[in-house]
């Protein structure tokens, strides 16, 4: 069965340096997310990314992050400097179309000490 | 704006006992509805959707949830726990504008031997 697959599973990184978060979608499908679970609390919306464009971004999604498809298969979510609160389980999610059900890996842990 | 809302952060269950996660949303539009399950340290994983089709639907594990219009609830069950359902469950709605899913703040589901 297809997945959507995620690496690295856990990354700690200083607080300040930049990571990559790393993800390769279910292979027909169009459009790709990130979501973010910081400890305890609930899923959140990050991005959404269609046509090789951001279709949507939440607050959250500020100049520190951004995504990129930079080839056929991989989806990368990028924290340009990373701060303590950044420290979440990172899901990247794919759907076939926009109203259809998305498909979760099975998540990076982010520790930004 | 869309939303959902799940009563009880924290349930908890007799093995054999019927199942009830509440869920309830909130929607200008016809919602589109899904139940996701994270096993400890895992990713989310789809249980089951209501895409405006039958209002009872019926999902992996033996779960099931009925979409009530008049209530707006979508609430999940099961009839007979079993240890293996132990997990954090989440509902959500896709977003009619972006197709981004908007969490609720999960329940844990607890089962008791």
């Amino acid at each position: 069965e297809p997945e959507v697959t995620q690496t690295p599973s856990h990354q700690v990184t200083q607080m300040g340096q930049e990571v990559i978060l790393r993800c390769v979608p279910i292979s027909n499908h169009l459009y790709f997310y990130w979501y973010r679970q910081i400890l305890g609390q609930k899923v959140e919306f990050l991005v959404s990314f269609y046509n090789n464009e951001i279709s949507e971004k939440s607050e959250i999604f500020d100049d520190q992050f951004s995504v990129e498809r930079p080839d056929g298969s991989n989806f990368t979510l990028k924290i340009r400097s990373t701060k303590l609160e950044d420290s979440a389980m990172y899901f990247c999610a794919s759907s076939v179309s926009r109203d259809t059900e998305a498909f979760f890996g099975q998540g990076t842990r982010l520790t930004v000490v | 704006a869309q939303s959902v809302t799940q009563l009880g952060s924290h349930v908890s269950v007799s093995e054999g006992a019927l199942v009830l996660l509440r869920c309830n949303y909130s929607s200008s539009v016809p919602p589109y509805l899904f139940w996701y399950v994270q096993y400890p340290n895992q990713g989310l994983q789809l249980l089951l959707k209501y895409t405006s089709a039958a209002t009872l639907v019926k999902g992996i594990n033996g779960f099931e949830a009925e979409f009530k219009k008049s209530e707006t609830s979508f609430h999940l069950t099961k009839p007979s726990a079993h240890m293996s359902d132990a997990a954090e469950y989440f509902c959500a709605v896709i977003n009619n504008q972006g197709g981004k899913l908007i969490f609720g703040q999960g329940t844990e589901l607890s089962v008791k031997p």
